[in-house]
């Protein structure tokens, strides 16, 4: 049962262009998101976050979006340059509970930026 | 900044055979999470200490153990392995996880290969 998911394995942007990934989540019990950046033989790298509470945070090219009643959020990066290769993970954490702290992450969406 | 330190990098196994995984958390984190990753897979979460003990649980099989030392650092045992446990297995920290809003940095992780 895959709580997060994104749909898009992959994505292609021209540099300088917005890139927009895209998390769905189930699980109406998350309240905090975030999304990390991964590099092959990396750890993932925590890029930026958004509580339930908010609609929207911003951190210099990158933007979330969350739409809480569709279950949505989006990462927006603007604009787009060839580092930001990488693969994207959108993970969800569910604050309540016993399952504090515990990350669920989406399958990833692979992001190429061409030059 | 320190960061988190998984040792070893790399592993090779072969099957029936015992494997342990060390993760130094960065300095003042007192929460560790243990995470896998399959080929081509979304990290999962395994299990999680905060303050030396056992904070949640996730997919761990049983052959599994970890704990969680004084000096913060953690230790996963893994038993009687088998091929499908060749993975990336993470190690991430983070500072007060009862507090929600907390993001987990993430070791480089370990590549297990079970031959």
């Amino acid at each position: 049962d895959q709580q997060v998911k994104q749909n898009s394995p992959s994505l292609s942007v021209q540099e300088g262009r917005i890139s927009i990934l895209n998390c769905d989540y189930t699980n109406s019990m998350f309240d905090y998101f975030l999304w990390y950046k991964k590099y092959p033989a990396e750890g993932p790298t925590f890029l930026i976050s958004i509580s339930s509470i908010k609609d929207k945070n911003e951190d210099g090219r990158f933007t979330v979006f969350l739409n809480k009643s569709a279950k949505h959020l989006s990462l927006h990066i603007v604009p787009s340059q060839p580092g930001d290769s990488a693969v994207y993970f959108c993970a969800a954490k569910d604050a309540g509970g016993t399952s504090y702290g515990k990350l669920t992450f989406g399958q990833g969406t692979i992001l190429t930026v061409h030059p | 900044a320190a960061g988190v330190i998984q040792s070893p990098r790399h592993l090779i196994k072969e099957k029936r055979e015992t494997a342990t995984l060390k993760c130094y958390p960065i300095p003042r984190h007192d929460t560790v999470y243990w995470y896998q990753q399959g080929p081509g897979q979304d990290p999962q979460f395994l299990i999680s200490f905060y303050e030396k003990m056992q904070s949640d649980k996730g997919s761990i099989p049983d052959r599994f153990s970890a704990q969680q030392f004084s000096d913060y650092h953690s230790e996963l045992n893994m038993s009687s392995l088998e091929l499908g446990d060749s993975a990336l297995y993470f190690c991430a920290s983070s500072e007060e996880s009862r507090k929600s809003y907390n993001e987990q940095f993430f070791g480089p992780g370990t590549r297990l290969t079970v031959l």
